[in-house]
């Protein structure tokens, strides 16, 4: 059974970076591409990046500019940097697993970030 | 690649069918997932590509399409089945997701 448990700061000021890591248990690290996604109070979710177990990523453009994905193989985690938040990085935030082209199959519970003065 | 969902809320009972629908602003082929979520837990996945329902999901969901206009019917609406839908297209990146249809119980 595949569990993503993630973690990281839930209250951040506006200007600071947003940082979470999520540890993959179980299942094929190499094998899948692994994502953030992340759904603001009141809207939709939006898909922020993803990166393999090679450290290739792809990545939402409107988020691209402020945007780190990262990965460590050898714990089986990735993570995901966002600088210079604001209010409207207000969401939250999920790490999810799928394999190149299909869709998410396995997600983390998801965590409240909230960025206010 | 947006996507357009309806309707954002739908009532209905036990035992009915109901359809929603998912619209691109382009064509995805058959590139687009739903999603089943419920309060506090992960989104569960229901049908990918367009009108393959994934294993172990109930016979009652079903899902067509390509293109640009897709749906999601269920039918005999079972109680565990109220819930928020989601469909997300996987054609191109990014990768983008339908703002989600809330099936409630009249």
């Amino acid at each position: 059974q595949v569990q993503l448990q993630q973690w990281g700061a839930g209250l951040l000021k506006p200007s600071e970076t947003l940082s979470l890591t999520c540890t993959v248990y179980g299942g094929s690290f190499s094998d899948n591409d692994w994502n953030w996604i992340r759904q603001p109070p009141g809207k939709g979710l939006e898909w922020i990046g993803e990166i393999n177990h090679n450290g290739s990523t792809n990545s939402n453009p409107s988020l691209k500019s402020r945007l780190t994905v990262s990965v460590d193989t050898s714990k089986n985690q990735f993570s995901l940097k966002l600088r210079s938040v604001t209010a409207a990085d207000t969401a939250v935030y999920y790490c999810a697993r799928r394999k190149k082209g299909s869709p998410f199959d396995c997600w983390s519970q998801g965590s409240l970030v909230t960025v206010s003065s | 690649i947006q996507l357009t969902q309806s309707p954002s809320l739908l009532s209905a009972s036990v035992g009915d069918r109901v359809t929603i629908t998912c619209r691109a602003s382009q064509g995805i082929n058959s590139s687009l997932a739903w999603y089943q979520r419920k309060p506090g837990k992960a989104p569960n996945l229901l049908i990918f590509p367009a009108s393959t329902v994934q294993t172990g999901v109930p016979s009652r969901f079903s899902g067509s399409g390509s293109g640009r206009e897709f749906t999601l019917t269920i039918n005999s609406l079972q109680p565990e089945d109220f819930a928020t839908y989601f469909c997300q297209q996987l054609n191109s990146y990014p990768i983008t997701f339908g703002q989600g249809t809330r099936l409630e119980i009249k």
